[in-house]
């Protein structure tokens, strides 16, 4: 069956560090892989997208890598505030978005 | 404002009644979605839709239907026949096709009692 599995439930991490995201699916060959940030109560927001051809792409203090032979995407927060402290979500872009189970970032001072 | 709108934002109805959540975009985007989220979990997709007047299921569709008459309105109705109805619904609207973000509107936090 075709499965999107985002590491650890939860993960907590002290302000400053760098927090890294999994994403690991099987069963697909997506072209894009979106990643997106959602607070309690909300919509998720989107944040990046990564195309099969490129390794890597950044956006502020944001990084994703997208491995097609290994089916994995890597979604890092460098110099992590506690403001990014929310759900993250990433999703694999055909013709429709098929997301993860989702990663909870807790920052704390 | 252009913008995705989801009505209403909470939504208490008895056990075997149906009920339909609206959602309303003025983006011009071709394509909308419809997912479902319950606590401490991701999005699964219901229903979704590329083009006026066409739409595919998603992976949970079972007890659900939706309706696409207009580019700006993808409404959708939870039908008595869902076991489990109450849960977070988020619908979402992209241009056409894969390579584009998606924008979400607010949710519907719907409870069946």
């Amino acid at each position: 069956s075709q499965k999107i599995e985002q590491n650890s439930e939860a993960l907590n991490i002290q302000e400053g560090k760098t927090a890294t995201l999994t994403c690991n699916y099987t069963n697909y060959s997506p072209a894009y892989l979106q990643w997106y940030r959602q607070d309690p109560g909300r919509g998720p927001v989107f944040l990046l997208l990564i195309r099969e051809n490129e390794k890597e792409k950044r956006k502020e203090r944001l990084k994703v890598t997208f491995d097609t032979t290994l089916k994995q995407s890597l979604f890092h927060i460098t110099a992590s505030q506690p403001a990014d402290s929310a759900t993250y979500l990433c999703a694999l872009d055909t013709d429709k978005l098929i997301f993860g189970t989702g990663t909870r970032l807790q920052v704390f001072p | 404002d252009g913008g995705i709108t989801q009505s209403p934002k909470y939504l208490f109805r008895k056990e075997g009644q149906n009920v339909t959540l609206s959602c309303e975009q003025n983006l011009n985007h071709d394509a909308m979605y419809w997912y479902r989220q319950d606590p401490g979990q991701g999005l699964r997709l219901i229903y979704y839709s590329q083009i006026v007047n066409d739409f595919q299921k998603g992976d949970i569709a079972e007890g659900y239907s939706v309706s696409r008459e207009k580019k700006e309105s993808f409404p959708l109705t939870v039908t008595s026949a869902q076991k489990n109805p109450t849960a977070f619904y988020l619908c979402a609207s992209r241009i056409q096709g894969a390579d584009t973000e998606a924008f979400f509107g607010q949710g519907t936090r719907l409870t069946v009692v």
